[in-house]
């Protein structure tokens, strides 16, 4: 069964570094999300992508951060300088539709730990 | 913007036992659809069921089911016969416009053996 992949699974890194985290969506699809977990809090959506633009972003989704499609499989979220609170579970989703209907297909998630 | 609840932070029930998960959720809209999604430890999101707002029939997925309350704003997710591979947190989400997911803060639920 197709499935959305992630790399890494877990990525550690300094303060003001920047990280770049992938993901792999199912082929088909056309729709691409990026959420973010804090450690024992809800999922929070960051942004999501169609036609190679970004179709909604969320107030979290500030400057720092950018998502870029730079070929036909890949999806990835930059964060440029990264900060303390931005230490949290990424996950990536995708949907074939768009709209009501469109079922969000989620990947295992990276960890990102900022320190 | 809409708001999803689930009261119950943390739930235990027997193994075999049947459980129900309460979620409550505020919205102006008339057409929407509803999530209940699974996240055992290793902390991937599974989609469980879902529920179209304008389907009065309420979803069923073998184990699982909603009982779906328009008018009352209510979801709550029943898993019946329930297994040691539920222990998960589950996460009630609201569609909101076309694409964005709204969670709730989750409930974790744990089966005892």
């Amino acid at each position: 069964e197709p499935e959305v992949t992630q790399t890494p699974s877990h990525q550690v890194t300094q303060m003001g570094q920047e990280v770049i985290l992938r993901c792999v969506p199912i082929s088909n699809h056309l729709y691409f999300y990026w959420y973010r977990q804090i450690l024992g809090q809800k999922v929070e959506f960051l942004v999501s992508f169609y036609n190679n633009e970004i179709s909604e972003k969320s107030e979290i989704f500030d400057d720092q951060f950018s998502v870029e499609r730079p070929d036909g499989s890949n999806f990835t979220l930059k964060i440029r300088s990264t900060k303390l609170e931005d230490s949290a579970m990424y996950f990536c989703a995708s949907s074939e539709d768009f709209g009501r209907s469109g079922e969000q297909y989620f990947g295992p998630g990276t960890r990102l730990t900022v320190t | 913007a809409q708001t999803v609840t689930q009261s119950q932070p943390e739930m235990s029930v027997q193994e075999a036992e049947t459980v129900t998960l309460s979620c409550t959720y505020d919205t102006s809209e008339s057409n929407y659809y509803l999530f209940w999604y699974k996240q055992p430890p290793s902390r991937q999101m599974i989609l469980v069921i879902r529920q179209e707002a304008y389907k009065q029939q309420n979803a069923t997925e073998n184990r699982f089911s909603v009982n779906f309350q328009k008018a009352a704003k209510s979801f709550s997710l029943k898993i019946s016969d329930s297994q040691l591979g539920d222990t998960a947190m589950y996460f009630c989400a609201f569609m909101e416009g076309a694409q964005k997911l709204v969670f709730g803060q989750g409930t974790r639920l744990t089966i005892n053996p």
